[in-house]
């Protein structure tokens, strides 16, 4: 059964850092979101893709995060510099397409930053 | 704006007792609604999903759904649970936007089974 990769599935980073999270979507889904899970919390909506353009980012905090799909396939969220209330879950989905409703979510990087 | 609720935060259950979990959503038309399951430090797994039709839906591991209209609600459940059904189960709806759509999750319910 195909499956969105997610990689590294732990990171853990001093403030001030820069991270990066890896996402590759099921092949042939041209919608990809990425999504941020406060521990306690549902995931909420950071960023969504179609193809390489950006639908919607309008709940991303773009002083500090950014998020790129080049060649709209895999897509990379970097935060530059990551502080204490960026510790959370980071998840990556896909869909089919925008009118496709059913997401698929991937494993999930775990952001811990001390 | 639309909105999901969940009313449990936790619910513990003894294994082979019956389950249902709550949610109520809030949206005008009818809404694309879903449930997921997270196991501790996973990914979310689609469990099942209402877009329209029959009320009532099946879904994976043996969970079941039913849509009522006139509660706004969709609540999930499970005639016999199984220790290994131990996770943090959410509701979600998705509404369609001009530029796509986007999935609102209500705040969980974290099921414990004793055995």
């Amino acid at each position: 059964e195909a499956e969105v990769a997610q990689s590294p599935r732990y990171k853990i980073t001093e403030k001030s850092q820069a991270v990066a999270f890896w996402c590759d979507p099921i092949s042939g889904h041209a919608t990809l979101y990425w999504y941020r899970q406060i521990l306690g919390q549902g995931p909420e909506l950071l960023v969504q893709f179609q193809d390489e353009s950006v639908v919607d980012d309008s709940q991303l905090p773009k002083d500090r995060f950014s998020a790129e799909r080049l060649k709209g396939v895999d897509s990379t969220l970097k935060i530059q510099p990551a502080e204490l209330g960026d510790s959370a879950m980071y998840l990556c989905a896909s869909s089919l397409g925008l009118r496709e409703v059913t997401q698929y979510f991937g494993p999930g990087t775990r952001l811990t930053v001390l | 704006a639309q909105s999901v609720t969940q009313p449990d935060i936790h619910i513990t259950v003894s294994e082979g007792a019956s389950l249902e979990l709550r949610c109520n959503y809030s949206y005008g038309a009818t809404p694309y609604l879903f449930w997921y399951v997270q196991s501790p430090g996973q990914g979310l797994q689609l469990l099942l999903k209402y877009f329209s039709g029959d009320t009532l839906v099946q879904g994976i591991k043996g969970f079941e759904a039913e849509f009522k209209r006139s509660q706004s609600s969709f609540n999930l459940r499970k005639p016999s649970v199984h220790w290994s059904d131990a996770a943090e189960y959410f509701c979600a709806v998705v509404i369609l936007t001009g530029g796509g759509n986007k999935l609102t999750f209500g705040t969980g319910t974290q099921l414990k089974v004793e055995l």
